[in-house]
């Protein structure tokens, strides 16, 4: 199975920050990866998927990059709706692997 | 506009098997596009895809599961289902159905998800 590990676990911040959440593959997969926002009680959002491509609708405060094993998810100013837990997962290869998230907090 | 619901018993004893349905609307589950299945949250954790099924029969399963698991989809009924045995309080979770597209690898639709009690 492909390893996927997020970085930080638990990021504090303020309204109006920059925030950068990291995934970590355990073997490379070129873009194949997948980020989501989840809220207490729902079900997780699509937000990005083939590492950078926004999903419709969703914030342009939301990008994605990176390739192989090292992934990014940014969200350049935060507002009060994105704090959420944000989970990354791979779809190159069965079993399909999610993150362990991060919790982004105030 | 494609919506999936769970259905299905929230509590569940030790050693039984668990059986979920999910009622797929606003699109057909023949769409060739998308894959049908279904992944858990335990209350508090991550997320940890289970099983798929296609609409051809095809499925596929974690293997941390495989040999408790099955899934399959009924045509007629729009419907597709996840079987679960052996079931132990490791087990207790959100399951989510959802509907995938990418060669099945996406999550791109999620039920609201359901959760199951493994409990005596």
């Amino acid at each position: 199975d492909i390893q996927m590990t997020q970085s930080p676990s638990t990021l504090s911040a303020s309204v109006g920050d920059r925030v950068t959440i990291t995934c970590r593959a355990s073997q490379s997969f070129q873009t194949w990866l997948a980020w989501f926002q989840q809220k207490p009680g729902s079900a997780p959002k699509l937000l990005i998927h083939k590492a950078s491509i926004l999903e419709s609708g969703v914030s342009s405060n939301f990008s994605g990059s990176g390739s192989g094993t090292e992934f990014t998810l940014t969200i350049n100013s935060l507002q009060p709706d994105d704090f959420a837990t944000y989970y990354c997962q791979q779809y190159y290869i069965y079993p399909w692997t999610f993150g362990q998230g991060t919790k982004v907090e105030i | 506009q494609l919506q999936l619901q769970e259905s299905g018993p929230e509590l569940v004893k030790p050693s039984e098997t668990l059986s979920l349905t999910c009622s797929v609307s606003g699109d057909s589950l023949s769409n060739s596009a998308y894959y049908w299945g279904w992944i858990r949250q335990p209350p508090g954790r991550g997320l940890e895809w289970v099983a798929s099924v296609y609409y051809s029969g095809s499925t596929h399963y974690n293997p941390s599961l495989q040999s408790r698991v099955s899934v399959s989809a009924d045509m007629s009924k729009n419907q597709f289902s996840l079987e679960l045995n052996s079931l132990t309080a490791a087990d207790t979770a959100v399951y989510f159905c959802v509907g995938l597209r990418q060669f099945g690898g996406l999550p791109v639709k999620w039920g609201q998800g359901t959760l199951v009690t493994v409990s005596s």
